[in-house]
């Protein structure tokens, strides 16, 4: 079984800049998770997708990260513009139910310069 | 504000030691409890999701103790071995009227020793 695919798996830019994080979950898998790893905390979620609805996301900063999930399937997270304090990894995990165990793809490490 | 802290943060341990870490999270409204092993440069992986007060699971040398009327959860790694060395994530799961979503600690960081 296919776990699940993340890229870029590196990614350094400047401020102000923006970038793009794309997750393929496992098939089958309804739920969908970004969360956000910055050195020395855990990771903190950023949006919760069933299906193609959006079920949590409260601590997403809507000014500058936006998120999709094209046909229950594929999701891509976005930064626009890119601040100082988005260095971070951006983990994507999808999970059979809501919040049951969840399979991680091995992240994303943004730079932001 | 729900915290879930973990401690030690660090451990650097000899090969064959056993050892422990905490996982604390609030004793109302339990859940689950989640526990995940992050080797570097991989994904974080599901080691044990335990929902029930006095739970012990166990996956090879690592096992795991749930206590939720005190909020607390241990895990155990008996004859540690250096491809132990990994984050220790715990996370706990908020299930409410509005919300449902996994609380993590900030990890212990294992690294064992040859």
């Amino acid at each position: 079984e296919a776990g699940v695919a993340q890229s870029p798996r590196y990614k350094i830019i400047e401020k102000r800049q923006s970038v793009a994080f794309w997750c393929n979950p496992i098939s089958g898998h309804a739920t969908l998770y970004w969360y956000q790893q910055i050195l020395g905390q855990g990771p903190k979620l950023l949006i919760q997708f069933q299906n193609n609805g959006v079920v949590d996301d409260s601590q997403l900063p809507k000014d500058r990260f936006s998120a999709e999930r094209l046909k229950g399937v594929d999701s891509t997270l976005k930064i626009q513009p890119a601040k100082l304090e988005d260095s971070a990894v951006y983990l994507c995990a999808s999970s059979w139910e809501a919040t049951g165990e969840l399979f991680f793809g091995e992240g994303s490490r943004l730079t932001v310069l | 504000i729900l915290n879930v802290e973990q401690s030690p943060q660090s451990l650097h341990v000899q090969e064959g030691d056993s050892t422990n870490f905490t996982c604390s999270f609030p004793s109302s409204n339990f859940y689950a409890l989640h526990w995940y092993r992050w080797e570097t440069a991989k994904s974080p992986e599901a080691l044990f999701v335990m929902t029930l007060n006095g739970d012990e699971k166990k996956k090879g040398r690592i096992s795991a103790t749930l206590n939720t009327k005190e909020g607390y959860s241990y895990l155990y790694i008996k004859g540690s071995q250096p491809e132990d060395s990994a984050t220790y994530l715990c996370a706990f799961r908020i299930l409410s009227y509005n919300t449902d979503k996994l609380i993590f600690g900030t990890g212990t960081r294992l690294q064992v020793f040859p």
